[in-house]
């Protein structure tokens, strides 16, 4: 239990435009997801969290018109960069948490992003 | 703001040696974590530490947890070439944060 996927797993994009990146949790109900961007030989640096039904709360220093979040269902959020240039390049990662019992978040497997 | 301290950033052993990564926070807090990063991977989790005096043990890595001190550390026995890989510790509830990670490298 506990599988949390992301799509795409990478994808590049020109200069400009705007890329989703989805996080389904597969079997089990999210009430909360998060999401991660790491740059190369980096931490992870939380940006978002969202709760099912409600806007996302953003991390200091993340502009939320530029990185849209919406959490429409238990399932599902989507990550969209907006108007994406070359210093949004990096690895996003998702989590959720919500399993019964479990406080733990649990991580996608992450999704490369490349603006040319 | 909780802030999370890791050391050693970088550390190169040889197999059969053991050593142990540090990881400081800044606030009190009841969850811990260490995870596991290999090269273009995500994160797989290695431990969930909750209780002072905590200790867990999985093969060659045992973590425990001072919340007094608000010390964790990440012990590694005997190591081997497939435990190259950058270890992240990480503090707190849903606001979480992470250590910068010590990129480990076991050389035969």
């Amino acid at each position: 239990g506990a599988v949390v996927s992301q799509h795409p797993s990478w994808v590049i994009c020109k200069s400009g435009t705007s890329v989703k990146i989805e996080c389904r949790s597969l079997d089990f109900q999210a009430t909360t997801m998060f999401w991660y961007r790491q740059f190369p030989k980096q931490s992870l640096m939380l940006m978002a969290t969202s709760n099912e039904g409600s806007k996302a709360t953003y991390e200091q220093g993340v502009e939320k018109d530029k990185f849209l979040i919406n959490h429409a269902s238990l399932t599902l959020s989507t990550l969209t960069v907006t108007s994406a240039h070359p210093e949004d390049s990096s690895f996003y990662i998702c989590s959720a948490t919500g399993l019964a019992g479990r406080f733990e978040q649990y991580f996608g497997p992450g999704t490369r992003l490349t603006v040319t | 703001e909780l802030k999370v301290e890791q050391n050693p950033l970088f550390l190169s052993m040889q197999e059969g040696k053991n050593y142990t990564i540090y990881c400081n926070y800044s606030t009190t807090s009841d969850r811990l974590y260490w995870y596991r990063q290999d090269p273009g991977k995500s994160l797989e989790s290695l431990f969930v530490l909750l209780s002072n005096g905590a200790v867990k043990q999985e093969g060659r890595l045992m973590a425990s947890l001072d919340t007094k001190a608000r010390l964790s550390t990440l012990h590694i026995t005997a190591a081997v070439h497939d435990l190259s890989a950058t270890y992240f510790c990480a503090v707190g509830g849903n606001d979480m944060r992470f250590g910068a990670g010590t990129r480990l490298t076991v050389k035969p």
